[in-house]
């Protein structure tokens, strides 16, 4: 079966810290994987995706993300946090054998402190 | 990047009534559309798949005679929800992608619906 795991619920970073936002899937095939964004009452915004090319993948708005074939990980990291990076992230699966169905991971808060 | 249009944004109903929404890839050719629902600070949920043409695939558990999916363009999936009661109140999203399963899928706005 193939799925993503968010490690975290809820991320709480002081303005300017670095920020990790923990991703790990299970995938019998060479996943397609994405960070997506959502601020409140919104849709999503794509960060960045990885799709079997670099394993180092940057995004959008300084975030980038590393696949790590032997930790089935795909954390999300910046290294610095901006007050408008507060807002929900999800990690997301595509199922190539379900016809590239998108599997979201439960979501992390992030909360940006001043 | 591409754009996909949901509408409306907001809508309040009467239980019993039935609400359509509309997703609308404005600047590509959207193959495969997705539904998803959304509950409070929870992650999303699919609810069904649909390409253009074809009768969409549901979940399971989601009742396909009560959230009827029509996908008749690329460029055009309607969700309509049937005889909505409170319980069918939420946030739905509609999501959709070109003609590869390598590539992103663009989301909608969502719409936020409240059945009274």
């Amino acid at each position: 079966a193939q799925s993503v795991t968010q490690l975290d619920s809820h991320v709480s970073v002081s303005e300017g810290t670095p920020v990790l936002l923990r991703c790990n899937y299970s995938s019998s095939y060479s996943p397609s994987l994405f960070w997506y964004v959502q601020h409140p009452n919104k849709g999503l915004q794509l960060l960045l995706k990885y799709t079997s090319a670099a394993t180092l993948v940057k995004g959008i708005n300084g975030f980038e993300a590393e696949f790590k074939k032997s930790e089935t990980s795909f954390h999300l990291t910046k290294p610095s946090a901006h007050m408008s990076d507060a807002a929900e992230y999800f990690c997301v699966v595509s199922l190539y054998n379900q016809g590239g169905k998108l599997i979201f991971g439960q979501g992390t808060e992030l909360s940006v402190k001043p | 990047g591409a754009v996909v249009s949901q509408h409306p944004s907001r809508v309040i109903c009467k239980s019993g009534t039935s609400v359509k929404i509309e997703c609308r890839s404005l600047d590509f050719q959207a193959t495969t559309m997705f539904w998803y629902r959304q509950f409070p600070k929870q992650s999303l949920m699919l609810m069904a798949t649909s390409n253009e043409g074809s009768k969409a695939t549901y979940e399971q558990g989601v009742e396909k005679d009560k959230f009827l999916i029509n996908h008749a363009s690329l460029t055009l999936s309607t969700l309509t929800v049937t005889s909505a009661h409170p319980e069918d109140s939420s946030f739905y999203i509609c999501s959709a992608r070109g003609d590869s399963t390598n590539t992103e899928a663009f989301f909608g706005q969502g719409t936020r619906l409240t059945v009274v």
